[in-house]
């Protein structure tokens, strides 16, 4: 089972839709939580991390769930310009903090 | 200005050759992470570093080589023995000793296989 699980997608919706994305972590000693984006062919990007209350920035909504160890990224009002990959990232307490990255899901936002 | 700088940006190898993809950083991170990335595909670790002088396999490390003499830097070797190498090379850094802070990339290395 991989440490950090996303559904890779894609996830095809109209401009104006609110879309949804999942990641679930198998490490309980999972500590911090973020989420990164990326555009096609450029690096990964941190979008925003994740508080244990939740927390918005604009249109863009995360939540996390430690008891069923899973963290959410809400996106309203979808433009165009949201078109691209939502990686989910733990930071691990293994001793020292291991950062892993899922794989990532796409997003495609059409007009 | 601190980052992380990967170089080259493209990279063409002939078959049969070993390669070295260069990634440095001045941020001060203990972590050092390589990533392979393939067209429309995910992100998939091949080696990690938490501390200078060692480093652990990810899960593809097959034909991979790394080395971590310095904190600032973490070379990855793509050797002949990779068969399939062309791809997108992401290397990145954190800090192993704080938990609440951000990894940061580097802008990736093209590898083609001519």
């Amino acid at each position: 089972r991989k440490e950090v699980e996303q559904d890779p997608g894609p996830f095809n919706v109209p401009e104006g839709a609110t879309v949804a994305f999942n990641c679930t972590y198998s490490n309980s000693a999972s500590q911090s939580f973020f989420w990164y984006r990326q555009d096609c062919r450029k690096e990964p990007k941190l979008l925003m991390s994740v508080y244990s209350s939740g927390n918005e920035d604009g249109r863009f909504t995360a939540q996390l769930n430690r008891a069923s160890q899973y963290i959410s990224l809400l996106i309203r009002d979808s433009k165009l310009s949201d078109s691209a990959t939502y990686l989910c990232v733990v930071k691990v307490n293994t001793g020292g903090f291991k950062t892993i990255f899922g794989a990532g899901t796409r997003l495609f936002v059409k007009a | 200005d601190g980052g992380i700088t990967q170089s080259p940006k493209y990279l063409f190898r002939k078959e049969g050759q070993n390669v070295t993809l260069s990634c440095e950083q001045n941020l001060n991170h203990d972590a050092m992470y390589w990533y392979r990335q393939d067209p429309g595909q995910g992100l998939r670790l091949i080696y990690y570093s938490q501390i200078v002088n060692d480093f652990q396999k990810g899960d593809i490390a097959e034909g991979y080589s790394v080395s971590r003499e310095k904190k600032e830097s973490f070379p990855l070797t793509v050797t002949s023995a990779q068969k399939n190498p062309t791809a997108f090379y992401l290397c990145a850094s954190s800090w192993a000793g704080k938990g609440n802070t951000e990894a940061f990339f580097g802008q990736g290395t093209r590898l083609t296989v001519v």
